[in-house]
């Protein structure tokens, strides 16, 4: 099974809402990444989680807030999103002490802020 | 991490081999090459890596240069459903891809 799961596949919400973003996998792997893809560009690393701790974070607003409640689930809490943070959120796997590390990426979540 | 530099677009019949090129004249000795795509509206799904030998699988063949600065993938027989964009990434830091504007291969009938 290498299957990455993404809920909602779809999500609107207002520049006061509060939404979280989920993702799941069962291939027991220990690193969950998000990226985020504006239209027509390559996805862009958000956050990485090794180990169920956050390892890196790209500078990213404090309005993401990523969140690893155990090694198979990983969210990322969205607060007074902006217009132009509407994108497709995509969410990643991969086993860490394997070399390479390949991952495997969900289907993603499409978001609009209105 | 090195930067890599793929053409824009490229076409292909089906039923024909697709190869796409790949340039990465900064790359490290211990940087792995890997290929993506991704189909419209999709996660991106991982195809072949390689770091020195030439490698085969189910989906493609990755043909890596003796001095390691450019790569090819090739799709053998080309279907309509291969229609995506391509991503070559390398990459040596555990935990992080960073991707290019990649390919964008179109297979016709």
């Amino acid at each position: 099974d290498t299957e990455v799961t993404q809920t909602p596949k779809h999500l609107v919400m207002g520049m006061t809402n509060k939404k979280s973003l989920k993702c799941e996998q069962h291939m027991g792997h220990r690193a969950m990444y998000w990226y985020k893809q504006k239209a027509k560009k390559p996805p862009e690393l958000m956050f990485v989680y090794s180990y169920e701790k956050l390892s890196i974070n790209e500078s990213v607003p404090s309005r993401f807030s990523p969140e690893c409640p155990n090694s198979s689930l990983l969210n990322l809490h969205l607060h007074a999103l902006q217009p132009e943070d509407s994108a497709l959120y995509l969410c990643a796997s991969s086993q860490p002490d394997r070399d390479p590390e390949t991952q495997y990426f969900g289907p993603g979540t499409r978001l609009l802020v209105l | 991490d090195a930067k890599t530099t793929q053409p824009t677009s490229m076409d292909c019949a089906e039923g024909r081999a697709a190869n796409l090129p790949c340039n990465h004249s900064t790359i490290s000795g211990n940087e792995y090459v890997y290929w993506y795509r991704q189909i419209h509206s999709q996660g991106p799904q991982y195809i072949i890596h390689g770091l020195k030998n030439n490698e085969t699988n189910e989906m493609a063949s990755l043909i890596i240069t003796e001095d390691r600065k450019s790569s090819t993938l090739i799709l053998p027989h080309a279907t309509l459903r291969d229609t995506a964009v391509y991503y070559c990434i390398v990459s040596s830091t555990l935990g992080r891809l960073y991707f290019g504007r990649g390919t964008q291969l179109t297979v016709w009938p």
